[in-house]
Parts: structure tokens; C-alpha cells; sequence
């Protein structure tokens, strides 16, 4: 079952501004990591962070995950068109080698 | 970085024939693949979890003889789709998970996915 929800659904904003993306989820994890899918396409792994990290950087990408809230952020930096795309968080839990995704979200960055 | 290989990207069958799509591992060992099906504009829905040398994990709600897996080797899992018809008419996405990783605290890598219609 679907477990992730991303916030907003959809995005649209000017080149050079940030992008914040919010997931919630319902049961305790493992970790919970990000991926990218450009339209049509397979998806590409942008960041992963462990259920005892709090905040984590890769390159114009900050996470930050609350265990306690059971939620997480994505935040891009000054965006670029390139970054128009969908969004998934996805949440490995208990045991288990499968990950679950978020509904994702569509981010559009208007050049 | 690790590349997953997927086969056909594209593929349009008459209803009533069977579709065979691959997932290769091109430079890594893999014995775990996962088959993902995804709607337009809608999540991943996991279909199953392929294993090297053993049956397929299907998730509830799946049907196992309608959608074939085989993972024979450590680089190659196939997803046959038997007796296609229109309602199967999705995107169907394979990923893996390098076996030097372990388990769960490290990414998927995915395919291009496979567009099939079926007419």
C-alpha cells in the first residue's frame, strides 16, 4: 500500500527559486530516500536518509526528517529548468528490502 | 554508477498475446529485483519482488500466473505479461539493489521502463 504523501502535489516556480517538497508517512521506518522521474522515464535516487539523521546535503538538495512528526522535506536551491520533474520520497520499513512511494509531486521550474 | 537496463522501452501487442519484458544489471550483481507498475500521473505500485534462483514475492492483489517472473541469473530478471489486454496497458519499471550494499539502507536503481499499449 501507498504509504508516502507528498506535499504539494503540483509546483510551479521561477528559475533561481527554492523548492521545498514535504512527505509524510505512517509507520516507523528504516529510511526514507528521495527519487526523481522525469517524464516517461525510469527513476534516479537523489538522497537517502536513515531514521536517526536528522538533516542531510547533496549538493542543492537539503532533507531534513522528523521521526516524531513522521515527516520529511526536500528543498532545492535555486532551481533551474532542468529540475522540472516529479518528485517521489519513498520509505523503506521494518525488514523489508521494498520501498514504498509517495503519491509524488510535479515540479515545474519556469525558465 | 550502477545501470539497470530495461527492454523493450516501447511496446504496442494485440489482446491475447503475451509480452516479455527484461530488466539487466549491467554492472552490478543483483539478486534482488523489484517490478513496479506505474498509472499516468500516479505512484509506484509494487507488483513483486524477484529472486535469483527462486519464486517471485508477489504483492496482494497481484496475479502471479498473469504476470510471469524469472530471475535466472544474478544480472537478468524478465516480467512476461501472459495473455495481454487492454487493462494491462501501463508502465511497467524494474529496480535492483547492488548486492554489495546489503540491505535496505541503500538505493534502488532503476530502468527506463517499459510503455506497453495493448490493443
Amino acid at each position: 500500500s501507498q504509504q508516502g504523501e507528498e506535499d504539494p502535489q503540483a509546483l510551479s516556480i521561477q528559475e533561481g527559486e527554492n523548492a521545498t517538497m514535504n512527505c509524510s508517512y505512517k509507520t516507523s521506518i528504516n529510511n526514507l530516500q528521495w527519487y526523481r522521474q522525469n517524464s516517461g522515464r525510469g527513476l534516479v535516487h537523489l538522497i537517502l536518509i536513515r531514521s536517526n539523521e536528522r538533516e542531510k546535503h547533496s549538493g542543492r538538495l537539503r532533507v531534513t526528517l522528523d521521526t516524531s512528526k513522521k515527516s520529511s522535506s526536500l528543498l532545492i536551491t535555486a532551481s533551474r529548468a532542468a529540475d522540472t520533474a516529479s518528485y517521489f520520497c519513498a520509505t523503506s520499513q521494518g525488514g523489508s528490502e521494498k520501498l514504498v512511494f509517495g503519491k509524488g509531486m510535479k515540479l515545474t521550474v519556469n525558465p | 554508477g550502477a545501470v539497470v537496463s530495461q527492454h523493450p522501452s516501447r511496446v504496442i501487442c494485440k489482446s491475447g498475446t503475451s509480452v516479455k519484458i527484461e530488466c539487466r544489471s549491467l554492472d552490478f550483481q543483483a539478486t534482488t529485483m523489484f517490478w513496479y507498475r506505474q498509472f499516468p500521473k500516479q505512484s509506484l505500485m509494487l507488483m513483486a519482488t524477484s529472486n535469483e534462483g527462486s519464486k517471485a514475492t508477489y504483492e496482494q492483489g497481484v496475479e502471479k500466473d498473469k504476470f510471469l517472473i524469472n530471475h535466472a541469473s544474478l544480472t537478468l530478471s524478465t516480467l512476461t505479461v501472459t495473455s495481454a489486454h487492454p487493462e494491462d496497458s501501463s508502465f511497467y519499471i524494474c529496480s535492483a539493489r547492488e548486492n554489495r550494499d546489503g540491505n535496505y539502507n541503500s538505493p534502488l536503481h532503476f530502468g527506463n521502463g517499459t510503455r506497453l499499449t495493448v490493443t
